[in-house]
């Protein structure tokens, strides 16, 4: 079935660093991608999206390219903040329904 | 707009207990989706509704869970007998049907059975 596939966390920098997430995905069909964030004791919210290859989502300075060939939606951010610090979470569509298929999340702490 | 709007924000129970979980969905928006979020398991579909329809339970644990959506603007999930192991912070989501549309989530519910 499908799948996505996070990298492990939590992820430490300092702020300032260059922030990569590693997003793999496992789809029947052409799926659209996502990554949400969810702040300490909110909901989830919507980062960016891409709904076809090649597609680079953006937001608040965070990019994420849709990669077909290498099944792949990576998230970036050439500068972090400490108001970056939350839970990230990649995540894909594959029907009309709009059901999401979420990865497990990475932790995001951003030090002064 | 208020956006999805959960209630109670906190609940404390006892084991055995009936508990019930509120949400009204964005106005408009036509698809209601329940998730469950702990450490162990991270985010989890319960189920969800198009239209008012439940289209896939397939993620509701077990019988003593069941969810409704009477009508457009409403939706509650009940757990009944609660157990410890329900605990758990259970957001609900409303969106546009279609597979491009985002899910906008409510602020959750954190549950504690004890």
């Amino acid at each position: 079935g499908d799948s996505v596939t996070q990298m492990e966390g939590p992820v430490t920098l300092s702020e300032e660093a260059f922030l990569t997430i590693n997003c793999t995905y496992t789809a029947t069909g052409y799926p659209s991608l996502f990554w949400y964030v969810q702040y300490p004791g909110e909901g989830l919210q919507l980062l960016l999206k891409a709904t076809k290859a090649d597609d680079k989502g953006s937001n608040k300075g965070f990019e994420a390219t849709y990669r077909k060939e290498t099944t792949s939606f990576h998230l970036e951010k050439g500068s972090v903040q400490v108001s970056d610090s939350a839970v990230y979470f990649c995540a894909l569509t594959a029907s009309n329904t709009g059901k999401l298929i979420f990865g497990q999340g990475t932790t995001l702490q951003v030090k002064p | 707009d208020a956006g999805v709007i959960q209630s109670p924000r906190h609940e404390v129970t006892e084991m055995g207990q009936e508990v019930t979980l509120r949400c009204k969905p964005i106005s408009g928006h036509n698809s209601l989706f329940w998730y469950r979020q702990t450490m162990m398991r991270g985010l989890e579909l319960l189920i969800y509704f198009n239209n008012n329809v439940p289209i896939d339970d397939s993620g509701m644990p077990e019988d003593r869970f069941s969810a409704k959506m009477p009508n457009a603007s409403f939706s509650t999930l009940k757990i009944q007998p609660s157990e410890p192991r329900d605990s758990a912070v259970y957001f609900c989501a409303s969106s546009l049907a279609g597979g491009q549309n985002e899910q906008f989530f409510g602020p959750g519910t954190r549950l504690t059975v004890l």
